[in-house]
């Protein structure tokens, strides 16, 4: 079955510091990964995604990830976080089809001065 | 600008009544998705539709239905409101070769 796994429910970190945020998940095809950020009140925004081609992706906001075949995972990362980085994010991975999309729990991060 | 709306913000309803969710994109996309989303559950797809008039279930359709009658708008109905249904609830819509999902701002509902 598909599903998308982030294992950090919350996670605090200080401004200027690197970051880390995991996700496993479990599909049977080829996937195409997404992370998204969610401020409060808002909707999702995408920051980045992997469809194919080289396996680490930029994104918007200085963030980046690594898709791992062997591992089956897509961590995000940034390597100095900004205080207006606090929100919540989500991975999410999705069909070629496009009909079929699943979304982690979400890792909701605080960033402290 | 590329932009999904959703009628309300916020919508407050009294256990019973029947509650419409509009939610309507302007990029042409034929695919579009109800999701609500409740503290740690993640997102969770309600219903889906890959066409005017064609719609699937996702993982928690119980409770809710759905009508696309134009390609723009996709409405989310819950015939009779209760109080488990209180949550934020999420559009958005996407190209059918997959492909990144453009959200809108959401509608928190309340169910009294």
């Amino acid at each position: 079955a598909q599903s998308v796994t982030q294992p950090d429910i919350h996670i605090t970190v200080s401004e200027g510091a690197s970051l880390e945020l995991r996700c496993n998940y479990s599909y049977g095809a080829t996937p195409y990964l997404f992370w998204y950020v969610q401020s409060p009140g808002q909707g999702l925004q995408l920051l980045l995604k992997y469809f194919s081609g080289d396996t680490l992706v930029q994104g918007i906001k200085g963030f980046e990830a690594e898709f791992k075949r062997s591992q089956s995972s897509f961590n995000l990362r940034k390597p100095s976080v900004h205080w207006s980085d606090a929100a919540e994010y989500f991975c999410a991975v999705g069909a070629h089809t496009g009909n079929q999309f699943y979304f982690g729990t979400g890792t909701s991060l605080t960033v402290i001065p | 600008d590329v932009k999904v709306t959703q009628s309300s913000r916020y919508l407050v309803k009294r256990t019973g009544e029947k509650v419409f969710l509009e939610c309507v994109q302007d990029m042409d996309h034929e695919n579009m998705f109800w999701y609500r989303q409740d503290p740690g559950l993640g997102l969770r797809l309600i219903y889906f539709s890959y066409d005017v008039k064609m719609k699937e279930k996702g993982d928690i359709p119980e409770g809710y239905s759905v009508s696309r009658e134009k390609k723009e708008r996709f409405s989310l109905i819950l015939e009779s409101a209760s109080t488990n249904q209180t949550s934020m609830y999420l559009c958005a819509s996407s190209l059918p070769t997959g492909g990144k999902q453009f959200f809108g701002p959401g509608t928190r509902l309340t169910v009294l």
